[in-house]
């Protein structure tokens, strides 16, 4: 069965660097999100993304935040100068077509720890 | 936008017994409904959802019941075993955009054995 893939898996960053996250959506999907997790929390929504442009964003998802497709499969997010609070899972989420009965995919997340 | 409510934080049952957790969604043109499944450090699996032209669905020992008119929708383990012990969240898309999800606070739930 097809799956949506990111790495790092985990990833340890120094505050104030930036970081890249990666993820290979599902092949025929056409909408990617991500989201966040902190330690103990919900999952919250931070983007959306489709046709090669950010389609919704959350409060969360500021300047610090930004994301691309490169190169027609990894979908990434950047998170620039890093504070400890960006401490969190990061999940990758992607799904067929635009339609609410749809169910959305999740990657296996990347837990990023800024020190 | 919508917001979704999840009850109750915590749950702890003795194994074999039944388990319910209970989630309100706002926005009344949400019509699909997931339930996921989360363990510690991995991501949410999807163990069920209903859509909004059924009001239960059922899968083995695993139900969701869904009213639409009072916009809440509950999941039903029984037969409870200590490997459902996990965080179960519930989800509702929102009704316009790019229908992401919504997600409840989740609700810890342990089987005792």
């Amino acid at each position: 069965e097809p799956e949506v893939t990111q790495t790092p898996s985990h990833q340890v960053t120094q505050m104030g660097q930036e970081v890249i996250l990666r993820c290979v959506p599902i092949s025929n999907h056409l909408y990617f999100y991500w989201y966040r997790q902190i330690l103990g929390q919900k999952v919250e929504f931070l983007v959306s993304f489709y046709n090669n442009e950010i389609s919704e964003k959350s409060e969360i998802f500021d300047d610090q935040f930004s994301v691309e497709r490169p190169d027609g499969s990894n979908f990434t997010l950047k998170i620039r100068s890093t504070k400890l609070e960006d401490s969190a899972m990061y999940f990758c989420a992607s799904r067929p077509q635009l339609s609410s009965g749809n169910t959305i995919y999740f990657g296996e997340g990347s837990w990023l720890t800024v020190v | 936008g919508e917001n979704v409510e999840q009850h109750p934080s915590t749950l702890s049952v003795q194994e074999g017994d039944s388990a319910v957790i209970k989630c309100t969604y706002s926005d009344s043109a949400s019509n699909y409904f997931p339930w996921y499944k989360q363990e510690l450090g991995k991501r949410p699996q999807l163990i069920i959802d209903i859509r909004s032209n059924v009001g239960e669905k059922k899968d083995q020992r695993i139900a969701v019941t869904l009213n639409k008119t009072a916009k809440h929708f509950s999941l039903h383990i029984t037969e409870t075993q200590p490997e459902d012990s996990a965080v179960y969240f519930c989800a509702a898309p929102t009704s316009s955009g790019t229908y992401k999800y919504i997600f409840g606070t989740g609700t810890r739930l342990k089987v005792l054995a």
